[in-house]
């Protein structure tokens, strides 16, 4: 069965960085893109981007430019997603979600991952 | 960029009613367009995608329709597993936005 594991609840003080793993299994990691999402509390779903499985290309949200960096590793079939220069509106549950590409709905979500800044 | 909006923000309805909610884009999607069900401190899923395609798993009780700008999600006889808020995802045009949800409450 399709699963996406995430990695564990992260605290951070404001201007560190953060990196979010996505293992995944139960299907071929290279026919399907993975997107990050996240959900400040109390809040709504804010896609963040995401990267394709196949080739490593990735694009994500203006508002993040410069601050994210999405990248795989084909060969434990995990995805990660770096944030730097957290601010305490980073906040959120990040979550990684199975897409078959870049213009597709998200069929699997992983657990996600709560992410705290705080000083 | 396509501005997504939900209505209406939050819906009571009874056990075994219907209910309708939409979402509405400022620009066409064609059928681009996902709905996920999120219940409190749980993962979303995916219920609807392309408009009106259950994804698997999903009772038959869930519909979607619609095209271009205006969608519905209807929820034929409400469960109490229902009660949950209810996102819409753009998929059409950069970048694939969510609609800001609408919440479904027992009345």
């Amino acid at each position: 069965q399709v699963q996406l594991v995430q990695s564990g609840a992260e605290v951070k003080k404001p201007g560190a960085s953060v990196k979010v793993s996505c293992k995944t299994s139960g299907y071929t990691f290279t026919n399907y893109a993975i997107g990050w999402v996240r959900q400040a509390p109390g809040q709504g779903l804010e896609w963040m981007g995401w990267i394709s499985g196949y080739n490593g290309n990735t694009n994500h949200a203006q508002k993040l430019h410069g601050r994210v960096t999405m990248t795989r590793d084909t060969s434990t079939s995990t995805a990660y997603m770096d944030l730097t220069s957290l601010r305490s509106d980073d906040t959120a549950v990040y979550y990684c979600a199975r897409a078959s590409g870049d213009y597709s709905p998200f069929d699997y979500w992983g657990q996600g991952t709560l992410v705290t800044v705080s000083s | 960029e396509i501005v997504m909006t939900q209505s209406p923000a939050s819906l009571s309805v009874s056990p075994g009613e219907r209910a309708t909610l939409s979402c509405r884009a400022s620009q066409s999607l064609s059928s681009n367009l996902a709905w996920y069900q999120q219940k409190p401190g749980q993962t979303p899923r995916l219920l609807i995608y392309d408009a009106s395609t259950r994804a698997t798993g999903i009772p038959a009780r869930f519909s979607g329709s619609g095209s271009g700008t205006e969608f519905t999600l209807t929820i034929s006889s409400l469960q109490s597993e229902d009660f949950a808020v209810y996102y819409c995802h753009q998929y059409h045009n950069w970048p694939p936005l969510f609609g800001p949800g609408t919440k479904v409450d027992i009345k």
